[in-house]
């Protein structure tokens, strides 16, 4: 049971563009979601987050809006530069007893060309 | 500071030996977790440390997986009797831990495991 799910398993886009990723959830205790971007032979490194109290949340070049009726969310990398070649992955937390335990994405690929 | 560190970087095992995988969490930190990740897949929780609380366990796959936390700091994930569908890589991450809101999860570099 895929309770986080990330339908594209890559994406390309030209540097300048704006790079959206998207993520769905099934799970309506999830209260916290974030993103994650990992490189080759490195752990996943932390980028954004959201609460599910708000929908939007911005930090630099990176957005993420949520919709908790649609039970969607998605990052917005704008410009995009080659740099955010990446693996990014959405993750969720239902906090109470589950607090700390994140549900991750299956992550989709980022390139950015130059 | 130094982050998150794991050994060994890649261990290669026949089926059926027992393997043993290292985390050093970041100081300080309180809560310790192990993901993995098989191919293709996203990171699949398996066990949570806090402070001196009892684990979740409830990630684990199999009674052949077991993890401890010696002295609040480094953890050691075991698998007995490896199986072909263990390979993948073994994430541990640490955070400051504690209630309220969430802490950020600070990964490793990760094991990658391959059972022949």
């Amino acid at each position: 049971d895929q309770q986080v799910k990330q339908n594209s398993p890559s994406l390309s886009v030209q540097e300048g563009r704006i790079s959206i990723l998207n993520c769905d959830y099934t799970n309506s205790m999830f209260d916290y979601f974030l993103w994650y971007k990992k490189y080759p032979a490195e752990g996943p490194t932390f980028l954004i987050s959201i609460s599910s109290i708000k929908d939007k949340n911005e930090d630099g070049r990176f957005t993420v809006f949520l919709n908790k009726s649609a039970k969607h969310l998605s990052l917005h990398i704008v410009p995009s530069q080659p740099g955010d070649s990446a693996v990014y992955f959405c993750a969720a937390n239902a906090g109470g007893t589950s607090y700390g335990k994140l549900t991750f994405g299956q992550g989709t690929i980022l390139t950015v060309h130059p | 500071g130094a982050g998150v560190s794991q050994s060994p970087s890649n261990k290669v095992t026949e089926k059926g030996k027992d393997v043993e995988l290292r985390c050093d969490p970041i100081s300080g930190h309180t809560a310790l977790y192990w993901y993995r990740q098989s191919l293709g897949q996203g990171l699949e929780f398996l066990i949570y440390f806090q402070g001196n609380s009892a684990p979740d366990k409830s990630g684990l796959p199999s009674d052949r997986f077991s993890a401890e936390r010696t002295g609040g700091s480094v953890s050691t994930l075991t698998i007995q009797r490896t199986q072909q569908e263990d390979s993948a890589v073994y994430l541990c991450a640490s955070s400051l831990g504690g209630a309220g809101l969430y802490n950020e999860q600070f990964f490793g570099p990760g094991t990658r495991l391959t059972v022949l």
